[in-house]
Parts: structure tokens; sequence; C-alpha cells
């Protein structure tokens, strides 16, 4: 069945480092949608991507979606205390509604 | 606050009972969809329901069952629970088509003793 990986799992940074989490889905994706769970809290929505190669900028946040609509990738500049929790990558394929979620990467931000 | 409601917060309950949760979609929103985070994982996909059909279904146990109601609330239904189900169910609620913005309820966490 689909698959989507996302790596790192876990991800320790020092405030004021860069952080990259990587999105990998076995099967092409109509769109793509990144999504933020802090500790104890539910999964908030950040933003979507539905065009190949597309990229999006959210302040210090950039998104990317792939050529091949395979993978996708959030890159956070500058981290922050208030970035830290799980990401999660949520990928969609054509012609079905339901969303596979990634295994989601943990990001810690060290003050 | 997403406007998706689910009650309970917490359910503790043994293993072999049956178990009902709720949630309530944003106004406006047709679709809900159910998901299971166990400790430290991530989201599976359960169950999507569309104005009262089911749409969706994923890695869902024949032991569970879900249901969208006139009103657009939704309910799923957990029996014959195993100490395995302890989890976090969250709901969400999207418009309804493809592509959607979904938005998470707060959870219910369910503890199987």
């Amino acid at each position: 069945g689909q698959q989507v990986m996302q790596i790192p799992q876990y991800q320790h940074v020092q405030e004021g480092e860069d952080f990259t989490t990587y999105c990998n889905s076995s099967t092409t994706l109509s769109n793509i949608q990144w999504y933020k769970q802090r500790p104890g809290g539910h999964p908030v929505f950040l933003i979507q991507l539905v065009k190949s190669g597309e990229v999006k900028k959210q302040k210090r946040l950039t998104f990317q979606f792939g050529e091949a609509k395979k993978n996708s990738s959030l890159h956070i500049t500058a981290t922050q205390t208030t970035d830290v929790g799980t990401y999660f990558c949520a990928g969609q394929t054509s012609g079905t509604y339901k969303y596979i979620f990634g295994t989601g990467t943990r990001l810690k931000v060290l003050a | 606050d997403s406007g998706v409601t689910q009650t309970p917060k917490h359910l503790i309950t043994a293993t072999g009972q049956r178990v009902t949760l709720r949630c309530s979609p944003r106004s406006g929103d047709l679709s809900v969809y159910w998901y299971q985070q166990s400790l430290d994982q991530g989201l599976q996909f359960l169950i999507q329901y569309y104005n009262g059909e089911e749409r969706a279904k994923g890695n869902i146990l024949e032991r569970f069952s879900a249901q969208q109601f006139p009103d657009l609330h939704s309910e799923l239904n957990l029996s014959s629970l195993e100490l395995g189900d302890s989890a976090l169910y969250f709901c969400a609620s999207s418009v309804g088509g493809e592509g959607d913005t979904q938005y998470f309820g707060p959870g219910t966490r369910l503890t199987v003793l």
C-alpha cells in the first residue's frame, strides 16, 4: 500500500540553527499538506502544495514539492524555541480522499 | 481553537469493553475524518465520512465502526477493547473536497486497562 516516510525521526538543534525535514512517498501525490503538532496538542495545518516543483514560504518556513510530486521538504531558518513540535507531511493521491500521514519529525530546539 | 469539538477528553476503561467517541465538525464542514495516534507514533487514518456517507477507509479494525449523523456530527465506536487500543483518537473536519485543509479537534485520550 501507499507509504509516506519522513526523515529524520528526531532532530535536536541549537536555537538559531536551521532545520529540514524530508517527506518521501511511494506513489505520486496529487497534493501534500504539512502539519505541526505541539507537545500535548493536536495537528495544526501549515500549508498545502499542489503543483510540481512548487515552493512556498511562510516567514522562516520554506516548503517544497518535488518535480515528480513524490517528495517534499520543510525548511526552517534560524529556529526558535517556539518551533518545537512534531512536523507531519500528509499526502493525498489523485482520486482518493484519504490522506496518508508521514511518520513525523520531532524537533527539539535548545536555547 | 479549531472549531472541532471532541468528547470526552479522557476515557479510561477495561479490556473487553465498548466505548463511543463523539466529534462535532466545524460549522459548514461536511467531511469528518478519524485518526488514531499511539504513543510517540504518527497519525493512522481510520475512516472518512462525507455528508453522512462513508467516503474513504483506512486501517480500521473490524472491532471499530463509525457513522456520521444527519446533523453531521460523528461517532467512533470501539468494541472488545484491547490494551493496544490505548491511544489518542483525533477527529478532523473539512469542507469536503479533494485537497481540503483538515481542522483537527483536541482529541480523546483512551486508556484501556
